[in-house]
């Protein structure tokens, strides 16, 4: 089955604890994405990757890093976080000739 | 940066009724979708449609690219179809950009 995976899927955590957030995706898909989404300002992206070892900063990159070191994973990595990155995260992916992202189900991330 | 701009902003409909929702944009675009926010907050791919008319069964879009909207029609609409509607355009940086979205709620 074709699909986009993340894990965890819900995280409490503690300000300042390095955090990991996995997304793969089984399609061969080039490229790939990581969005929030809060409350009044909708789904914002933060990283995108348009293949291995290419990525660029989305809207809003500041306090995440991300890595594409093979083509069907693409980590989100969160150094030291704080309460104001507490949301719901999702990770997306697409082929480059369908253009139609595909999305991960979703984590929901608390900084407390 | 380009602009999208979703109405309405909500929407309640008694099950069986037909709607249209609209998505405008600030530039032109060589990439629009459409997705659906169930209830659980999964996001599903509706239509990607940066030009033209598609239909999936009670769903249908039209993007007219020279005007810069596109709509989403849902015809005989059931309690399912409930959750957010989103478009999204890419913009000239490969970034895409969502609208704020229309919530709709399907009442039995």
């Amino acid at each position: 089955e074709a699909q986009v995976t993340q894990n965890p899927r819900y995280l409490i955590t503690v300000t300042g604890k390095k955090l990991t957030v996995t997304c793969s995706q089984n399609m061969n898909h080039e490229y790939m994405s990581w969005y929030r989404q809060d409350p009044g300002l909708g789904l914002r992206q933060i990283y995108y990757s348009m293949n291995v070892e290419v990525t660029d900063k989305g809207d809003v990159p500041e306090g995440y890093k991300v890595s594409r070191k093979e083509k069907r994973n693409f980590p989100l990595i969160l150094e030291s976080p704080s309460p104001n990155q507490t949301s719901l995260y999702f990770c997306a992916s697409s082929a480059f000739d369908r253009d139609e992202q595909y999305f991960g189900p979703g984590t929901r991330l608390t900084v407390t | 940066g380009i602009q999208v701009e979703q109405s309405p902003p909500d929407l309640i409909l008694q099950e069986g009724a037909n709607s249209t929702l609209r998505c405008n944009f600030s530039d032109s675009v060589n990439n629009l979708q459409w997705f659906h926010q169930n209830p659980w907050g999964q996001l599903i791919n509706l239509f990607y449609i940066p030009s033209g008319t598609k239909q999936n069964g009670r769903l249908s879009a039209t993007t007219v690219a020279t005007e810069r909207y596109s709509l989403l029609y849902i015809s005989s609409s059931q309690t399912t179809d409930s959750g957010v509607y989103f478009c999204a355009v890419e913009d000239e940086g490969n970034k895409l950009v969502f609208g704020a979205g229309t919530i709709l709620r399907v009442k039995s």
